[in-house]
Protein backbone atom coordinates (compact mmCIF):
# COMPACT_ATOMS: atom_id res chain seq x y z
CA UNK A 1 0.00 0.00 0.00
CA UNK A 2 1.53 3.53 -0.75
CA UNK A 3 1.99 5.40 2.50
CA UNK A 4 0.88 9.06 2.95
CA UNK A 5 3.00 11.55 5.11
CA UNK A 6 1.90 15.04 6.40
CA UNK A 7 3.62 17.50 8.27
CA UNK A 8 3.43 19.21 10.58
CA UNK A 9 0.90 16.90 12.64
CA UNK A 10 -0.80 20.08 14.04
CA UNK A 11 0.27 23.98 13.45
CA UNK A 12 -1.09 27.00 15.05
CA UNK A 13 -1.57 30.38 13.21
CA UNK A 14 -2.84 33.91 13.74
CA UNK A 15 -6.36 34.81 11.68
CA UNK A 16 -4.43 36.55 8.25
CA UNK A 17 -1.53 34.33 8.69
CA UNK A 18 -0.69 31.71 5.62
CA UNK A 19 0.11 28.45 6.06
CA UNK A 20 1.49 25.22 4.43
CA UNK A 21 0.59 21.49 4.99
CA UNK A 22 2.89 19.02 3.01
CA UNK A 23 2.09 15.77 2.04
CA UNK A 24 4.37 12.78 0.82
CA UNK A 25 3.82 9.79 -0.81
CA UNK A 26 6.03 6.56 -0.37
CA UNK A 27 6.00 6.32 -4.26
CA UNK A 28 4.77 8.05 -7.38
CA UNK A 29 1.34 8.95 -7.27
CA UNK A 30 1.15 11.45 -10.29
CA UNK A 31 -1.55 13.80 -9.35
CA UNK A 32 -3.86 11.71 -7.80
CA UNK A 33 -3.90 13.75 -4.52
CA UNK A 34 -6.95 14.94 -3.34
CA UNK A 35 -7.03 17.04 0.52
CA UNK A 36 -10.24 16.72 3.07
CA UNK A 37 -11.28 19.40 6.11
CA UNK A 38 -12.79 17.94 8.59
CA UNK A 39 -13.88 21.04 11.24
CA UNK A 40 -14.29 19.98 14.80
CA UNK A 41 -17.43 17.44 15.43
CA UNK A 42 -18.07 17.50 12.01
CA UNK A 43 -17.55 14.85 8.72
CA UNK A 44 -14.83 15.19 6.33
CA UNK A 45 -15.36 17.76 3.14
CA UNK A 46 -13.66 17.32 -0.47
CA UNK A 47 -11.44 20.62 -0.30
CA UNK A 48 -9.28 19.84 -3.41
CA UNK A 49 -8.91 17.08 -5.93
CA UNK A 50 -6.55 15.89 -7.90
CA UNK A 51 -3.86 17.77 -7.09
CA UNK A 52 -4.76 21.63 -7.47
CA UNK A 53 -8.23 21.73 -8.34
CA UNK A 54 -10.44 23.49 -6.23
CA UNK A 55 -14.56 21.97 -5.04
CA UNK A 56 -17.26 23.89 -5.94
CA UNK A 57 -17.68 26.35 -3.05
CA UNK A 58 -14.67 26.33 -1.43
CA UNK A 59 -12.63 29.99 -0.83
CA UNK A 60 -10.21 30.76 -3.17
CA UNK A 61 -7.70 31.49 -0.33
CA UNK A 62 -7.24 27.43 -0.34
CA UNK A 63 -4.80 26.33 -2.71
CA UNK A 64 -3.02 23.08 -3.60
CA UNK A 65 0.14 21.92 -5.56
CA UNK A 66 2.75 18.99 -6.06
CA UNK A 67 3.01 16.15 -8.32
CA UNK A 68 4.66 12.61 -8.16
CA UNK A 69 5.58 12.80 -4.56
CA UNK A 70 5.08 15.58 -2.68
CA UNK A 71 2.06 17.84 -2.35
CA UNK A 72 0.99 21.18 -0.64
CA UNK A 73 -2.27 22.16 0.46
CA UNK A 74 -1.60 26.23 1.06
CA UNK A 75 -4.10 28.59 3.22
CA UNK A 76 -3.61 32.54 2.48
CA UNK A 77 -5.27 34.99 4.89
CA UNK A 78 -6.27 32.32 7.50
CA UNK A 79 -9.90 32.67 8.83
CA UNK A 80 -11.31 31.36 12.08
CA UNK A 81 -13.99 28.89 10.17
CA UNK A 82 -10.06 27.14 8.70
CA UNK A 83 -10.23 25.62 12.40
CA UNK A 84 -9.99 21.91 11.10
CA UNK A 85 -8.05 18.76 10.96
CA UNK A 86 -6.29 18.63 6.84
CA UNK A 87 -6.09 15.42 5.50
CA UNK A 88 -4.29 14.25 2.05
CA UNK A 89 -5.44 11.11 0.41
CA UNK A 90 -4.15 9.41 -2.90
CA UNK A 91 -6.24 8.30 -5.37
CA UNK A 92 -3.59 6.88 -7.73
CA UNK A 93 -3.85 3.01 -6.89
CA UNK A 94 -6.39 0.94 -4.53
CA UNK A 95 -6.14 1.21 -1.75
CA UNK A 96 -6.98 5.09 -1.79
CA UNK A 97 -4.41 5.49 1.87
CA UNK A 98 -4.54 9.03 3.50
CA UNK A 99 -2.12 10.61 5.60
CA UNK A 100 -2.54 10.99 9.10
CA UNK A 101 -3.87 14.75 9.62
CA UNK A 102 -2.71 17.55 9.98
CA UNK A 103 -4.71 19.85 12.91
CA UNK A 104 -4.95 23.65 12.43
CA UNK A 105 -5.66 25.91 15.35
CA UNK A 106 -5.89 30.01 15.58
CA UNK A 107 -3.53 31.01 18.12
CA UNK B 1 -28.76 18.03 -3.42
CA UNK B 2 -26.08 15.15 -3.64
CA UNK B 3 -26.35 13.49 -0.26
CA UNK B 4 -25.49 10.09 1.38
CA UNK B 5 -27.01 9.26 4.91
CA UNK B 6 -25.95 6.79 7.15
CA UNK B 7 -27.91 4.70 9.79
CA UNK B 8 -28.16 1.45 12.03
CA UNK B 9 -24.96 2.33 14.24
CA UNK B 10 -25.14 1.37 18.05
CA UNK B 11 -23.17 -0.14 20.95
CA UNK B 12 -23.04 -4.08 19.98
CA UNK B 13 -20.56 -6.44 22.27
CA UNK B 14 -17.58 -7.91 21.07
CA UNK B 15 -18.33 -10.94 19.22
CA UNK B 16 -21.69 -9.28 17.80
CA UNK B 17 -22.93 -8.54 14.58
CA UNK B 18 -24.48 -5.14 12.93
CA UNK B 19 -25.66 -3.71 9.64
CA UNK B 20 -24.77 -0.50 8.77
CA UNK B 21 -27.27 1.54 5.55
CA UNK B 22 -26.68 4.39 3.62
CA UNK B 23 -28.94 6.04 1.60
CA UNK B 24 -28.19 7.87 -1.36
CA UNK B 25 -30.15 10.42 -3.42
CA UNK B 26 -29.53 13.14 -5.53
CA UNK B 27 -27.26 11.45 -8.06
CA UNK B 28 -27.60 8.21 -10.17
CA UNK B 29 -26.22 5.39 -7.55
CA UNK B 30 -25.81 2.59 -10.03
CA UNK B 31 -23.07 4.82 -11.87
CA UNK B 32 -20.83 5.11 -8.93
CA UNK B 33 -18.44 2.80 -6.70
CA UNK B 34 -19.26 3.07 -3.59
CA UNK B 35 -17.08 3.34 0.09
CA UNK B 36 -17.33 2.86 3.66
CA UNK B 37 -14.47 5.02 5.86
CA UNK B 38 -14.33 4.98 8.95
CA UNK B 39 -12.60 7.37 12.20
CA UNK B 40 -11.58 5.59 15.19
CA UNK B 41 -12.41 8.28 18.53
CA UNK B 42 -9.39 10.15 18.05
CA UNK B 43 -7.53 8.91 15.06
CA UNK B 44 -7.24 9.48 11.36
CA UNK B 45 -9.39 8.53 8.53
CA UNK B 46 -9.57 5.01 7.00
CA UNK B 47 -10.86 2.80 4.42
CA UNK B 48 -13.01 -0.01 5.14
CA UNK B 49 -14.56 -1.64 1.84
CA UNK B 50 -15.34 -0.42 -1.55
CA UNK B 51 -17.73 -1.71 -3.86
CA UNK B 52 -18.40 -1.44 -7.65
CA UNK B 53 -21.40 0.10 -9.58
CA UNK B 54 -23.22 -3.46 -9.82
CA UNK B 55 -21.92 -4.85 -6.70
CA UNK B 56 -19.83 -7.89 -8.69
CA UNK B 57 -16.45 -6.41 -7.22
CA UNK B 58 -15.93 -5.84 -3.89
CA UNK B 59 -12.49 -5.35 -1.63
CA UNK B 60 -11.77 -5.19 1.89
CA UNK B 61 -9.24 -3.83 4.26
CA UNK B 62 -7.25 -6.34 6.06
CA UNK B 63 -8.47 -5.27 9.09
CA UNK B 64 -11.58 -6.17 8.24
CA UNK B 65 -11.79 -8.79 5.95
CA UNK B 66 -13.37 -12.08 6.41
CA UNK B 67 -15.98 -10.25 9.17
CA UNK B 68 -17.45 -7.58 7.21
CA UNK B 69 -19.20 -7.76 3.69
CA UNK B 70 -20.17 -4.53 1.35
CA UNK B 71 -23.27 -5.09 -0.68
CA UNK B 72 -25.81 -2.16 -2.48
CA UNK B 73 -29.29 -2.22 -3.35
CA UNK B 74 -29.06 -0.43 -6.52
CA UNK B 75 -32.97 -0.57 -6.88
CA UNK B 76 -33.50 1.53 -3.41
CA UNK B 77 -30.02 3.14 -3.83
CA UNK B 78 -28.78 2.00 -0.35
CA UNK B 79 -25.06 1.02 0.40
CA UNK B 80 -24.75 -1.94 3.10
CA UNK B 81 -21.96 -3.04 5.27
CA UNK B 82 -22.60 -6.39 7.45
CA UNK B 83 -20.09 -6.40 10.42
CA UNK B 84 -19.99 -9.57 11.90
CA UNK B 85 -17.34 -10.31 14.49
CA UNK B 86 -17.04 -7.06 16.02
CA UNK B 87 -14.13 -6.02 18.23
CA UNK B 88 -12.88 -3.59 20.21
CA UNK B 89 -10.71 -1.87 17.79
CA UNK B 90 -14.00 -1.51 15.46
CA UNK B 91 -15.18 1.62 17.28
CA UNK B 92 -15.46 3.85 15.08
CA UNK B 93 -17.88 6.35 13.01
CA UNK B 94 -18.31 4.98 10.07
CA UNK B 95 -19.00 7.11 7.15
CA UNK B 96 -20.76 6.10 3.48
CA UNK B 97 -18.48 8.18 0.39
CA UNK B 98 -19.30 8.10 -3.24
CA UNK B 99 -16.28 7.78 -5.59
CA UNK B 100 -16.58 11.20 -8.16
CA UNK B 101 -13.68 10.27 -10.26
CA UNK B 102 -11.17 10.03 -8.17
CA UNK B 103 -12.01 11.74 -5.00
CA UNK B 104 -14.27 10.80 -1.99
CA UNK B 105 -17.25 12.85 -2.29
CA UNK B 106 -19.89 13.88 -1.03
CA UNK B 107 -19.37 12.40 2.75
CA UNK B 108 -22.20 11.14 4.87
CA UNK B 109 -22.46 12.24 8.20
CA UNK B 110 -21.31 9.37 9.76
CA UNK B 111 -22.75 6.59 12.18
CA UNK B 112 -21.04 5.77 15.40
CA UNK B 113 -20.51 1.88 16.39
CA UNK B 114 -18.83 1.18 20.02
CA UNK B 115 -18.15 -2.28 20.74
CA UNK B 116 -17.46 -2.75 24.32
CA UNK B 117 -18.98 -5.26 26.87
Amino acid sequence: DIQMTQSPSSLSAFVGDSVTITCRASQSINNFLNWYQQKPGKAPKLLIYVASNLDSGVPSRFSGSGSGTDFTLSITSLQPEDVATYYCQQSDSGPYTFGQGTKLEIK
Amino acid sequence: EVQVVESGGGLVQPGGSLRLSCAASGFTFSLYWMYWVRQAPGKGLEWVSAINYDGTTTIYADSVKGRFSISRDNAKDTLYVQMNGLRAEDTAVYYCVRLRGSWFDPWGQGTLVTVTS
